[in-house]
């Protein structure tokens, strides 16, 4: 079946350094590729469309300038968590469906687990 | 915009109980409706798809129904056991993927 491919699967980074995210599809193309994060207890909140060639649309309260997010390909989103602070711990992933098929399942990836100190 | 609700949100049963999670959602203008359990600290599993023109899915002890019209699917656990134990998310798919918050479950031996 798809696979989404996303790395690393843990991080731990220092207060004000940036951490980039990867999603990959690696045997489909997607021209949206959606993240999520997910606070304690919580549901996983859509931060952001990643739409390939064109600008993310963000939504109301996810700022765009600290979650930088890229669709250089239509298999390829990265997400950059920039000047990361101890509240932007979390666990982050992507999905994604194959490039036509509203249809379809979302594919998922294995999540990032975001820890800054 | 979608809404996505699941009852309860929290669930403590003995081994061997069969247990129903439930799942409802706003807009029946979905694609699909999957489901999925979270183990603590790690990343997603899927457990059942079920297209919008199907009515359930079943995986061995688990079956999902859905039910568009009346906005509501459920996930039914048979003989439920201690490796059941995780978080079940319940994600309607239109062109966004929309999660539930999730249930909480714990099997005690």
């Amino acid at each position: 079946g798809a696979v989404v491919s996303q790395h690393p699967s843990r991080v731990i980074c220092k207060s004000g350094t940036s951490v980039k995210i990867e999603c990959r599809s690696l045997d489909f193309q997607a021209t949206t590729m959606f993240w999520y994060r997910q606070f304690p207890k919580q549901s996983l909140m859509l931060m952001a469309t990643s739409n390939e060639g064109s600008k993310a649309t963000y939504e109301q309260g996810v700022e765009k300038d600290k979650f930088l997010i890229n669709h250089a390909s239509l298999t390829l989103s990265t997400l950059t968590v920039t000047s990361a602070h101890p509240e932007d711990s979390s666990f982050y992933i992507c999905s994604a469906s194959p490039l036509g098929r509203s249809d379809t399942e979302a594919f998922f990836g294995q999540g990032t687990r975001l820890t800054v100190v | 915009k979608q809404e996505v609700t699941q009852i309860p949100a929290a669930l403590s049963v003995p081994e061997g109980e069969n247990l129903v999670l439930n799942c409802s959602f706003t807009d029946s203008a979905i694609y699909n409706l999957q489901w999925f359990r979270q183990d603590p600290g790690k990343g997603l599993t899927s457990l059942l798809l079920i297209q919008s023109s199907q009515r359930e899915q079943t995986s061995g002890r688990l079956n999902a129904s859905l039910d568009k019209s009346s906005g509501r699917s459920t996930l039914y656990i048979a003989a439920s056991q201690p490796g059941d134990s995780a978080t079940y998310l319940c994600v309607c798919s239109g062109y966004i993927p929309t999660f539930g918050r999730g249930t909480s479950l714990i099997v005690h031996p």
